[in-house]
Protein backbone atom coordinates (compact mmCIF):
# COMPACT_ATOMS: atom_id res chain seq x y z
CA UNK A 1 0.00 0.00 0.00
CA UNK A 2 1.45 3.42 -0.94
CA UNK A 3 2.26 5.24 2.24
CA UNK A 4 3.82 8.91 3.13
CA UNK A 5 5.33 9.21 6.93
CA UNK A 6 6.70 12.31 8.00
CA UNK A 7 8.47 12.86 11.59
CA UNK A 8 8.80 14.78 13.84
CA UNK A 9 5.08 15.75 14.30
CA UNK A 10 6.26 18.69 15.83
CA UNK A 11 9.27 20.51 15.86
CA UNK A 12 10.12 23.57 18.01
CA UNK A 13 13.56 25.97 16.87
CA UNK A 14 14.99 28.78 18.15
CA UNK A 15 15.70 31.60 15.39
CA UNK A 16 18.80 30.43 13.85
CA UNK A 17 18.77 26.88 14.84
CA UNK A 18 18.74 25.21 11.43
CA UNK A 19 17.21 21.57 11.11
CA UNK A 20 15.43 18.96 8.95
CA UNK A 21 11.99 17.57 8.68
CA UNK A 22 11.92 13.85 7.03
CA UNK A 23 9.04 12.84 5.10
CA UNK A 24 10.13 8.72 4.27
CA UNK A 25 7.67 6.84 1.44
CA UNK A 26 6.94 3.86 0.41
CA UNK A 27 5.13 3.83 -3.28
CA UNK A 28 4.60 1.34 -6.25
CA UNK A 29 6.63 3.72 -8.48
CA UNK A 30 7.25 7.77 -7.94
CA UNK A 31 6.17 10.21 -10.35
CA UNK A 32 6.84 12.87 -8.36
CA UNK A 33 7.84 14.09 -4.52
CA UNK A 34 5.82 17.55 -3.17
CA UNK A 35 6.25 19.58 -0.51
CA UNK A 36 3.75 21.97 0.12
CA UNK A 37 3.31 24.68 3.45
CA UNK A 38 0.22 25.38 5.41
CA UNK A 39 -0.28 27.87 7.30
CA UNK A 40 -3.34 28.52 10.17
CA UNK A 41 -6.38 28.64 8.65
CA UNK A 42 -5.35 28.81 5.08
CA UNK A 43 -4.98 25.94 1.89
CA UNK A 44 -1.61 24.31 1.63
CA UNK A 45 0.91 26.29 -0.76
CA UNK A 46 3.11 24.70 -2.93
CA UNK A 47 6.81 24.83 -2.27
CA UNK A 48 8.93 22.30 -3.82
CA UNK A 49 8.71 19.38 -6.94
CA UNK A 50 11.15 16.63 -7.03
CA UNK A 51 11.44 13.70 -9.67
CA UNK A 52 13.85 11.51 -8.95
CA UNK A 53 16.66 10.57 -6.52
CA UNK A 54 19.74 12.71 -5.83
CA UNK A 55 17.55 15.94 -6.81
CA UNK A 56 17.42 18.83 -4.39
CA UNK A 57 15.43 22.45 -4.89
CA UNK A 58 16.03 25.57 -2.65
CA UNK A 59 14.02 28.68 -1.86
CA UNK A 60 15.32 31.37 0.35
CA UNK A 61 16.38 29.38 3.65
CA UNK A 62 15.06 26.36 2.51
CA UNK A 63 16.23 23.30 0.58
CA UNK A 64 14.13 19.97 -0.03
CA UNK A 65 16.40 16.65 -1.40
CA UNK A 66 15.31 13.36 -2.51
CA UNK A 67 16.32 9.74 -1.94
CA UNK A 68 14.73 5.87 -3.26
CA UNK A 69 13.12 5.98 -0.11
CA UNK A 70 12.83 9.54 1.65
CA UNK A 71 13.04 13.34 1.42
CA UNK A 72 14.03 15.95 3.70
CA UNK A 73 13.42 20.09 4.19
CA UNK A 74 16.29 21.59 5.34
CA UNK A 75 15.61 24.79 6.67
CA UNK A 76 18.61 27.00 7.48
CA UNK A 77 18.51 29.37 9.73
CA UNK A 78 14.77 29.49 10.37
CA UNK A 79 13.03 32.92 11.33
CA UNK A 80 9.54 33.05 13.23
CA UNK A 81 7.70 33.84 9.50
CA UNK A 82 9.16 30.11 8.79
CA UNK A 83 6.42 28.60 11.52
CA UNK A 84 3.83 26.51 9.47
CA UNK A 85 2.85 23.04 8.93
CA UNK A 86 5.16 21.14 6.31
CA UNK A 87 3.09 18.60 4.34
CA UNK A 88 4.84 15.85 2.43
CA UNK A 89 2.60 14.33 -0.61
CA UNK A 90 3.60 11.90 -3.35
CA UNK A 91 2.00 11.04 -6.65
CA UNK A 92 2.54 7.31 -7.44
CA UNK A 93 3.35 5.77 -10.50
CA UNK A 94 0.34 3.39 -10.26
CA UNK A 95 -3.42 3.80 -11.44
CA UNK A 96 -4.90 7.60 -11.56
CA UNK A 97 -2.97 10.67 -10.81
CA UNK A 98 -3.87 10.39 -7.07
CA UNK A 99 -1.66 12.51 -4.30
CA UNK A 100 -1.12 10.78 -0.76
CA UNK A 101 -0.01 12.94 1.75
CA UNK A 102 1.62 12.52 5.16
CA UNK A 103 0.06 14.21 8.30
CA UNK A 104 2.78 17.10 8.21
CA UNK A 105 5.37 18.45 10.59
CA UNK A 106 4.20 21.62 12.81
CA UNK A 107 7.02 23.87 12.71
CA UNK A 108 7.15 26.31 15.16
CA UNK A 109 10.39 28.96 15.12
CA UNK A 110 10.64 31.36 18.63
CA UNK A 111 12.35 34.77 18.16
CA UNK B 1 -5.61 37.46 -8.86
CA UNK B 2 -5.16 32.76 -9.57
CA UNK B 3 -7.16 31.49 -7.55
CA UNK B 4 -9.25 28.65 -5.63
CA UNK B 5 -12.30 30.01 -4.11
CA UNK B 6 -14.36 28.23 -1.61
CA UNK B 7 -17.61 29.41 0.89
CA UNK B 8 -18.75 29.10 2.79
CA UNK B 9 -15.34 29.12 5.10
CA UNK B 10 -16.98 28.10 8.01
CA UNK B 11 -20.71 25.73 8.42
CA UNK B 12 -22.54 24.87 11.12
CA UNK B 13 -25.09 22.36 9.81
CA UNK B 14 -27.82 19.83 11.38
CA UNK B 15 -27.63 16.06 10.67
CA UNK B 16 -29.35 14.96 7.63
CA UNK B 17 -29.45 18.84 6.35
CA UNK B 18 -28.45 18.79 2.70
CA UNK B 19 -25.47 21.18 2.39
CA UNK B 20 -23.37 22.34 -0.59
CA UNK B 21 -19.65 23.79 -0.61
CA UNK B 22 -18.61 25.43 -3.65
CA UNK B 23 -15.70 25.76 -5.59
CA UNK B 24 -14.86 28.10 -8.29
CA UNK B 25 -11.10 28.73 -10.14
CA UNK B 26 -9.89 31.24 -12.31
CA UNK B 27 -6.87 29.54 -13.52
CA UNK B 28 -8.96 27.34 -16.37
CA UNK B 29 -7.59 24.07 -14.87
CA UNK B 30 -8.97 20.92 -16.14
CA UNK B 31 -7.89 19.13 -12.97
CA UNK B 32 -10.07 19.64 -9.44
CA UNK B 33 -10.65 17.59 -6.26
CA UNK B 34 -11.42 17.88 -3.14
CA UNK B 35 -10.13 16.67 0.01
CA UNK B 36 -11.19 16.67 3.77
CA UNK B 37 -8.24 17.14 6.72
CA UNK B 38 -8.39 15.49 9.83
CA UNK B 39 -5.93 15.52 12.63
CA UNK B 40 -3.73 12.70 12.60
CA UNK B 41 -5.28 11.48 9.09
CA UNK B 42 -3.61 14.19 6.56
CA UNK B 43 -5.51 14.97 3.46
CA UNK B 44 -7.19 12.63 1.86
CA UNK B 45 -9.16 12.77 -0.99
CA UNK B 46 -13.11 12.65 -1.87
CA UNK B 47 -13.63 13.15 -5.59
CA UNK B 48 -11.72 14.23 -8.22
CA UNK B 49 -12.62 15.59 -11.46
CA UNK B 50 -9.78 15.08 -14.76
CA UNK B 51 -12.42 17.16 -16.99
CA UNK B 52 -15.97 18.36 -17.21
CA UNK B 53 -18.53 15.64 -17.03
CA UNK B 54 -15.42 13.38 -15.81
CA UNK B 55 -15.53 12.63 -12.19
CA UNK B 56 -14.33 9.47 -10.51
CA UNK B 57 -14.03 8.26 -6.55
CA UNK B 58 -10.98 8.96 -4.43
CA UNK B 59 -10.16 7.50 -1.18
CA UNK B 60 -13.27 8.61 0.68
CA UNK B 61 -15.95 9.20 -0.90
CA UNK B 62 -18.95 7.95 1.06
CA UNK B 63 -21.27 10.32 1.55
CA UNK B 64 -20.59 12.78 -0.70
CA UNK B 65 -21.13 13.96 -4.00
CA UNK B 66 -19.86 16.11 -6.95
CA UNK B 67 -20.84 17.47 -10.54
CA UNK B 68 -18.37 19.14 -12.89
CA UNK B 69 -21.08 20.88 -15.12
CA UNK B 70 -18.33 23.78 -15.89
CA UNK B 71 -15.12 23.49 -16.24
CA UNK B 72 -14.61 26.33 -13.04
CA UNK B 73 -17.12 24.86 -11.01
CA UNK B 74 -16.60 22.20 -8.71
CA UNK B 75 -18.91 21.89 -5.73
CA UNK B 76 -19.26 19.25 -3.24
CA UNK B 77 -22.28 17.78 -1.79
CA UNK B 78 -23.88 16.31 1.24
CA UNK B 79 -26.92 14.81 0.93
CA UNK B 80 -27.23 13.66 4.20
CA UNK B 81 -24.56 15.24 6.45
CA UNK B 82 -23.61 13.02 9.53
CA UNK B 83 -20.80 13.87 12.38
CA UNK B 84 -18.54 11.98 10.98
CA UNK B 85 -18.14 14.57 8.27
CA UNK B 86 -17.20 16.85 10.67
CA UNK B 87 -14.00 18.12 8.81
CA UNK B 88 -11.80 20.99 7.04
CA UNK B 89 -12.94 20.66 3.58
CA UNK B 90 -10.31 22.02 1.08
CA UNK B 91 -10.77 21.65 -2.92
CA UNK B 92 -8.07 21.97 -5.03
CA UNK B 93 -6.84 22.29 -8.76
CA UNK B 94 -4.04 21.88 -11.30
CA UNK B 95 -3.80 22.77 -14.90
CA UNK B 96 -4.06 19.30 -16.33
CA UNK B 97 -4.69 15.59 -14.75
CA UNK B 98 -0.99 14.75 -15.46
CA UNK B 99 2.23 13.90 -13.74
CA UNK B 100 3.93 16.25 -11.32
CA UNK B 101 1.16 18.98 -11.61
CA UNK B 102 1.05 21.46 -8.27
CA UNK B 103 -2.08 21.63 -6.74
CA UNK B 104 -3.81 25.29 -6.03
CA UNK B 105 -5.68 25.31 -2.91
CA UNK B 106 -8.53 27.17 -1.63
CA UNK B 107 -8.81 28.45 1.64
CA UNK B 108 -10.81 25.67 3.24
CA UNK B 109 -14.23 25.07 4.50
CA UNK B 110 -14.53 24.30 8.59
CA UNK B 111 -18.13 21.85 8.61
CA UNK B 112 -19.26 21.13 11.60
CA UNK B 113 -22.35 18.55 11.87
CA UNK B 114 -24.00 18.17 14.88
Amino acid sequence: EDQVTQSPEALRLQEGESSSLNCSYTVSGLRGLFWYRQDPGKGPEFLFTLYSAGEEKEKERLKATLTKKESFLHITAPKPEDSATYLCAVQAASGTYKYIFGTGTRLKVLA
Amino acid sequence: EAQVTQNPRYLITVTGKKLTVTCSQNMNHEYMSWYRQDPGLGLRQIYYSMNVEVTDKGDVPEGYKVSRKEKRNFPLILESPSPNQTSLYFCASSRTPATNEKLFFGSGTQLSVL
